[in-house]
């Protein structure tokens, strides 16, 4: 089945610690995004990535850090220095080209403990 | 900052009728626009893409849009209590950019 993998679906996180958030598409796209949802709130742009070994931040990338070794996987890791990491966090991919269709992973529920 | 504003609603239509649902975009060169519908608790799902001035139609859903005005649509007719959910207007920012930038979407409820 193609499509786009996010886990875990639910993660706890100490604070003080840095935890890793995945995302794999098998969908050959080239653009990879990450997103956060708040409660009652659109979704906020963290990174994103067009090609392998490059991507940009987004609006608020404070506190967060991805890698794109693979154009299949575009990890995200939320860092300590994130003060309010208690969101939805969101995954998608889109082909190449701006007329692209964007395509959303199940999503991973991360809450602070 | 490229904005992307919505309506946030809710929105209450009967069963039956159209909804209507707005979102205005900042950045001129916005060339792709697109239309997600989300459940509470659950990942957005693509309902519909559009790129040209005017009306595209698929199904029970059109979509509009107005590159002078700086201004996408999204019609629902004949609304079913299925259709109750948050739409997200998304629209890709920047010239030779792939961001992808949302609104804060519109809660929707069809009431039967």
């Amino acid at each position: 089945d193609g499509g786009i993998t996010q886990s875990p679906k639910y993660l706890f996180r100490k604070e003080g610690q840095n935890v890793t958030l995945s995302c794999e598409q098998n969908l050959n796209h080239d653009a990879m995004y990450w997103y956060r949802q708040d409660p009652g709130q659109g979704l906020r742009l963290i990174y994103y990535s067009q090609i392998v070994n490059d991507f940009q931040k987004g609006d608020i990338a404070e506190g967060y850090s991805v890698s794109r070794e693979k154009k299949e996987s575009f990890p995200l890791t939320v860092t300590s220095a994130q003060k309010n990491p208690t969101a939805f966090y969101l995954c998608a991919s889109r082909s190449t080209g701006q007329e692209g269709e964007a395509f959303f992973g199940q999503g991973t529920r991360l809450t602070v403990v | 900052q490229k904005e992307v504003e919505q309506n946030s609603g809710p929105l209450s239509v009967p069963e039956g009728a159209i909804a209507s649902l707005n979102c205005t975009y900042s950045d001129r060169v916005s060339q792709s626009f697109f239309w997600y519908r989300q459940y509470s608790g659950k990942s957005p799902e693509l309902i519909m893409s559009i790129y040209s001035n005017g009306d595209k139609e698929d199904g029970r859903f059109t979509a509009q849009l107005n590159k002078a005005s700086q201004y996408v649509s999204l019609l629902i007719r004949d609304s079913q209590p299925s259709d109750s959910a948050t739409y997200l207007c998304a629209v890709n920012t920047g010239a030779g950019s792939y961001q992808l930038t949302f609104g804060k979407g519109t809660k929707l409820s069809v009431i039967p």
